[in-house]
């Protein structure tokens, strides 16, 4: 995709099969995360956030876990489909700031 | 619908030359924002607005400004003092600001220098 370009890391995965996408945060005081995807020439869309007061939330097909020992954020995708191939990224941000800070993204590549 | 409009999708510029990047959202918005997009790197924020008549410099506003003259619109000129202007720019707004509520991004404007 033009916007997020050459030199992501890339997971490939069986149509079918679940996916697992990992973030690692830096900032311990961060309390709010959230997953974006972002397809090839549009911007990137909310898919399932989580508070720091909970370590697993689950969506429609997502669940995202939380571990906050150890400063990491993970979106797990179930039977995966075609229409899932995206860039993932996931951001965190903390109370009384405007301010995000974003991974730099996966590049997820569903086979036939 | 709802939503947030970046216009144009693809703009060049050249060498010395001003241009305005477009942002409007109809969501009754209190923040709104501007962030850098460049390959293998995150986003990073440029401006951001969290009411009319106000704006507050991110991490990299050097070669950049911005106005809010209205709570739908919050549009970025890149001046000629950017050096790298060269990137996709990504508009978003949230409800307020703080931990409690996720962006609404719009569709992007991918800029060239020619």
């Amino acid at each position: 995709g033009e916007n997020v370009g050459l030199h992501l890391p890339t997971l490939s995965v069986q149509e079918g099969d679940n996916s697992i996408i990992n973030c690692a945060y830096s900032n311990s005081a961060s309390d709010y995360f959230i997953w974006y995807k972002q397809e090839s020439g549009k911007g990137p869309q909310f898919i399932i956030d989580i508070r720091s007061n909970m370590d697993k939330r689950q969506g429609q097909r997502v669940t995202v876990l939380l571990n906050k020992t150890v400063k990491h954020l993970s979106l797990q995708i179930a039977a995966t489909q075609p229409g899932d191939s995206a860039v993932y990224f996931c951001a965190d941000t903390f109370s009384g700031t405007y301010k995000y800070i974003f991974g730099t993204g996966t590049r997820l590549k569903v086979l036939a | 619908d709802g939503g947030i409009t970046q216009s144009p999708k693809y703009l060049f510029r050249k060498e010395g030359q001003n241009v305005t990047l477009s942002c409007e959202q109809n969501l009754n918005h209190d923040a709104m924002y501007w962030y850098r997009q460049d390959p293998g790197q995150g986003l990073r924020l440029i401006y951001y607005s969290q009411i009319v008549n106000d704006f507050q410099k991110g991490d990299i506003a050097e070669g950049y400004s911005v106005s809010r003259e209205k709570k739908e619109s919050f549009p970025l000129t890149v001046t000629s003092a950017q050096k790298n202007p060269t990137a996709f720019y990504l508009c978003a707004s949230s409800i307020g600001g703080g931990s409690n509520y996720g962006y609404t991004f719009g569709s992007g404007t991918r800029l060239t220098v020619v």
